[in-house]
């Protein structure tokens, strides 16, 4: 079973563009999250998505945004970036069952 | 506050050696709890979880935790570490049962392994 997989592996943008990632959960994995990773902060939670709703999110600007598909596919999107908006920016998905959350490889996005 | 504390940012074990990363968590009740480890420019890999029952649980790549809920502790641990060992470790904690998609992480744990 192929793993959980996110485009584009890097993206470089200047500050006040806005920024479109993708991810594709494993096959038959309902719900996804996304994660923003950075040296300082570390891991933060920026929200959850299950069967194209969101049910939880974390305490990021509103500028952070994010949607699911039918097919369980999803994307964020960042919109007038920060410098402080680069960071390392984690899909994960689990099952309907399982509590555990595979990751992707990321997305690293700079900001100049 | 809930949070999770990995106290060690940094360890270095030589090969051979074994190794015990420490994660404490401050939370009411018992949550879900996780290890993940990290290479460089990499995505996080599970290496094992705990829900309930047997504290000491074993996961992938010769790897082991302990749960012990009077120390609120979650520690890793490998009897003898390989060069390939070398990434990050992260505790997780899952306070809602798997119903939020919310993970708490740690800090970190950087392990480097000396020849």
């Amino acid at each position: 079973k192929a793993g959980v997989t996110q485009t584009p592996r890097y993206l470089i943008k200047t500050r006040g563009q806005q920024v479109t990632l993708s991810c594709s959960p494993i096959s038959g994995h309902r719900s996804v999250s996304w994660y923003q990773q950075t040296p300082g902060q570390g891991l933060q939670f920026l929200f959850e998505y299950f069967s194209e709703t969101q049910r939880n999110k974390g305490n990021f600007p509103g500028r952070f945004s994010g949607r699911q598909f039918s097919n369980s596919r999803s994307e964020m999107n960042v919109s007038t970036l920060e410098l402080g908006d680069s960071a390392l920016y984690l899909c994960a998905s689990s099952s309907d069952n399982a509590y555990e959350q595979y990751f992707g490889p990321g997305t690293r996005l700079t900001v100049t | 506050a809930q949070s999770v504390t990995q106290p060690d940012i940094h360890i270095t074990v030589s090969e051979g050696a074994s190794l015990e990363l420490r994660c404490n968590y401050s939370y009411g009740a018992t949550p879900y709890l996780f290890w993940y480890v990290q290479s460089p420019g990499q995505g996080l890999q599970l290496l094992l979880k705990y829900f309930s029952g047997d504290t000491l649980v074993q996961g992938i790549k010769g790897f082991e935790a302990e749960f012990k809920r009077s120390q609120s502790s979650f520690n890793l641990r490998k009897p003898s570490v390989h060069w390939s060992d070398a990434a990050e470790y992260f505790c997780a904690v899952d306070p809602y049962g798997g119903s939020q998609g919310n993970l708490i992480f740690g800090k970190g744990t950087k392990l480097s392994v000396k020849p």
